[in-house]
């Protein structure tokens, strides 16, 4: 089966700009996850979306920090005005619904604030 | 809250010399545990897991086994190869959610 897709693989934006990543989950998985990786350090989730739904943003900036999953598949996750500490490996993944089998990850976006 | 701590690295080992990653957590209840690599430049995969206490995961000669008593997870393996070069990061998931939760990660770095 086809992985999970994510686009763009790096970005390099100002501070202050606006940027937006791109996922595509491996067909029937209902759950969606991003994943923040800062350098050395283990991944944060920042939202969770089962179908279209959201179940989990408790750690996601919402000030600054958006995401969306139209029609329970693809996911956008945005970053409105970037800030230094943005800069970070931005990782989505996918699981059936209740991710007993753990996670299929995609290769991620390497985003860095200058 | 649930929380996963791992031994810092980075380890160094020549090949085939035996690997052992220290991986403890904190958790209410009976979670699922997980050991991902990370080779450079890709995503996270999934090597092995572990979904109730004393099961051992296996996969390409890594093994590990779930301790409720010792709140454990170490990975091992006994005989390392260049090729394992790669951060590892041992994970929960709690009972009833799906939500995973990632130690800080471990780099390994295996020399001919």
């Amino acid at each position: 089966e086809a992985g999970v897709a994510q686009s763009p693989r790096y970005k390099i934006i100002e501070k202050r700009q606006s940027v937006a990543f791109w996922c595509n989950p491996i067909s029937g998985h209902a759950t969606l996850y991003w994943y923040q990786q800062i350098l050395g350090q283990g991944p944060k989730l920042l939202i969770q979306f089962q179908n279209n739904g959201v179940v989990d943003d408790s750690q996601l900036p919402k000030d600054r920090f958006s995401a969306e999953r139209l029609k329970g598949v693809d996911s956008t996750l945005k970053i409105q005005p970037a800030k230094l500490e943005d800069s970070a490996v931005y990782l989505c993944a996918s699981s059936r619904l209740r991710g007993a089998d753990g996670y299929t990850f995609g290769s991620g976006t390497r985003l860095t604030v200058v | 809250g649930n929380s996963v701590t791992q031994m810092e690295g980075p380890v160094t080992l020549s090949e085939e010399a035996f690997l052992t990653i220290n991986c403890t957590y904190t958790a209410t209840g009976y979670p699922s545990l997980f050991w991902y690599v990370q080779y450079p430049g890709e995503g996270l995969q999934l090597l092995l897991k572990a979904t109730k206490a004393d099961d051992k995961g296996s996969n390409k000669g890594f093994e590990a086994t779930y301790r409720k008593e010792t709140t454990s997870f170490h990975l091992e393996k006994g005989s390392v190869q260049v090729s394992d070069s790669a951060v590892y990061f041992c994970a929960l998931r709690g009972q009833g959610y799906n939500k995973l939760i990632f130690g800080a990660g471990t780099r390994l770095a295996v020399h001919p």
